[in-house]
């Protein structure tokens, strides 16, 4: 079945180090969309891509979406305690007018202390 | 405005027993979503209703599991003679259609199954 692959499951950083994360569709994706679960919090809606090879950036986070629209990632420059959580996205199928969104697995991001 | 809301917030039952969770979506939202996340874990799909349309279920484990969505708002989870696996944070999102709109998560019921 349809899968959205992310990587890696977990990423540990200093503060003020970068951090990534990868998303990859089997699939051709019509948007892709970016999570933000907070440790014991709900995912909060970061931004949609909907573009072929689209970049939009939010402060010191950058999205972008790959060319084929089957791959995504999320960078973010300079860590900060306050990024702590865990980040998902999550793909809508070219294909399907209406589906449900492909969500990954998620990567969490751990600062160092 | 008011967001989603979930009742209730945590829920501790025995084995066997019946459960139903509730979530009030966005007003004026037709999609609905539930999912489930074990700790530590990612979403899990489980239930999709949009608008009038027929429900996509093909994520429910098992038959035990149903929702209902009555008058287009309010749903309902039901989990039947629940197991011990059944121990999760179930979420609730909705959003203005379908996957072209963003998400609004609830606050998530914790049930715990002893």
């Amino acid at each position: 079945g349809q899968q959205v692959m992310q990587i890696p499951q977990y990423q540990h950083v200093q503060e003020g180090e970068d951090f990534t994360t990868y998303c990859n569709s089997s699939t051709t994706l019509s948007n892709i969309q970016w999570y933000k679960q907070r440790p014991g919090g709900h995912p909060v809606f970061l931004i949609q891509l909907v573009k072929s090879g689209e970049v939009k950036k939010q402060k010191r986070l950058t999205f972008q979406f790959g060319e084929a629209k089957k791959n995504s990632s999320l960078h973010i420059t300079a860590t900060q305690t306050t990024d702590v959580g865990t980040y998902f996205c999550a793909g809508r199928m070219a294909r399907d007018s209406n589906y449900q969104l492909i969500w990954g697995a998620g990567t969490k991001l751990i600062i160092k202390p | 405005g008011a967001g989603v809301s979930q009742s209730p917030s945590n829920k501790v039952t025995e084995k066997g027993k019946d459960v139903e969770l509730r979530c009030d979506p966005i007003s004026g939202h037709t999609a609905l979503y539930w999912y489930r996340q074990s700790l530590g874990q990612g979403l899990e799909f489980l239930i999709y209703f949009q608008g009038n349309s027929a429900p996509d279920k093909s994520g429910l484990p098992s038959d035990r599991f149903s929702a209902e969505r009555t008058g287009g708002s309010v749903s309902t989870l039901t989990i039947q003679r629940t197991q011990q696996e059944d121990s999760a944070v179930y979420l609730c999102a909705s959003s203005g259609r379908g996957g072209s709109y963003e998400q609004y998560f609830g606050p998530g019921t914790r049930l715990t199954v002893t």
